[in-house]
C-alpha cells in the first residue's frame, strides 16, 4: 500500500509556464484535496473532489485546475505560473468524513 | 468562513514535562477535528481525529479533547520527548462542507 503519492517532489518553472503536479492514491478514497502551504499561513485548500467526475473550489483556487477522470488519480494543472505560486503542495485522500492522509509534497519554486 | 487559530506559534518545554497545544475556531458547526504533526520538509501525520460526536479521543501519550460550544480543542502531550519535536497543527471540517480548514501550528521543541 503505497498511501498517497506526489510528483514531482520538486520544480522550478520560470514565469508564464503551465505544469502538472501529479498526485494518486491507493485507499480507494473517494475524497480528495489539494492544499498550499506557505510559511505563517498553515495549510489553504485549492480544489477538492468527491469523487471520479465531480470537483470544487476551495479557499485559493484561481490560476489552477483540476480534473478527476478517476478514483486514483487528481493532478493540479497550473496554467501560467507566476511567483505568487512558489509554495509548498500537499495532495490528501480520505473517505467521507475520515481521516485525511496526506502525500510527501511538491515544493515548487517559480522564478 | 472558519477561522482556526493556534497558539502559541512556537514553544519550547524540557523533556519529560506535560504540556497542552491549543487550538480554536470561530464556527461550532463543525463536522470533525484532526489533529496533525509535520516534521521538517515531510507530509502531515494524522494522530487524531474527534467526530463533532465525540468529547476527547486517546492515542498513547496522546490525548485530545474538543469543545464545540466553545470553539475549542486541546492536544494534551505526556512526557514529552524530543521525538515529539515537531509542528503540530489542527484542522476542522464544516457540517456540509467537504472543505478544511487549518491552524498555523505550533512548533513544538523539546529539549533533551
Amino acid at each position: 500500500n503505497a498511501g498517497v503519492t506526489q510528483t514531482p517532489k520538486f520544480q522550478v518553472l520560470k514565469t508564464g509556464q503551465s505544469m502538472t503536479l501529479q498526485c494518486a492514491q491507493d485507499m480507494n478514497h473517494e475524497y480528495m484535496s489539494w492544499y498550499r502551504q506557505d510559511p505563517g499561513m498553515g495549510l489553504r485548500l485549492i480544489h477538492y473532489s468527491v469523487g471520479a467526475g465531480i470537483t470544487d473550489q476551495g479557499e485559493v483556487p484561481n490560476g489552477y485546475n483540476v480534473s478527476r477522470s478517476t478514483t486514483e488519480d487528481f493532478p493540479l494543472r497550473l496554467l501560467s505560473a507566476a511567483p505568487s505560486q512558489t509554495s509548498v503542495y500537499f495532495c490528501a485522500s480520505s473517505r467521507q468524513g475520515d481521516t485525511q492522509y496526506f502525500g510527501p509534497g511538491t515544493r515548487l519554486t517559480v522564478l | 468562513k472558519q477561522e482556526v487559530t493556534q497558539i502559541p506559534a512556537a514553544l519550547s518545554v524540557p523533556e519529560g514535562e506535560n504540556l497542552v497545544l491549543n487550538c480554536s475556531f470561530t464556527d461550532s458547526a463543525i463536522y470533525n477535528l484532526q489533529w496533525f504533526r509535520q516534521d521538517p520538509g515531510k507530509g502531515l501525520t494524522s494522530l487524531l481525529l474527534i467526530q463533532s460526536s465525540q468529547r476527547e479521543q486517546t492515542s498513547g501519550r496522546l490525548n485530545a479533547s474538543l469543545d464545540k460550544s466553545s470553539g475549542r480543542s486541546t492536544l494534551y502531550i505526556a512526557a514529552s520527548q524530543p521525538g515529539d519535536s515537531a509542528t503540530y497543527l489542527c484542522a476542522v471540517r464544516r457540517v456540509n462542507f467537504n472543505k478544511f480548514y487549518f491552524g498555523s501550528g505550533t512548533k513544538l521543541n523539546v529539549k533533551p
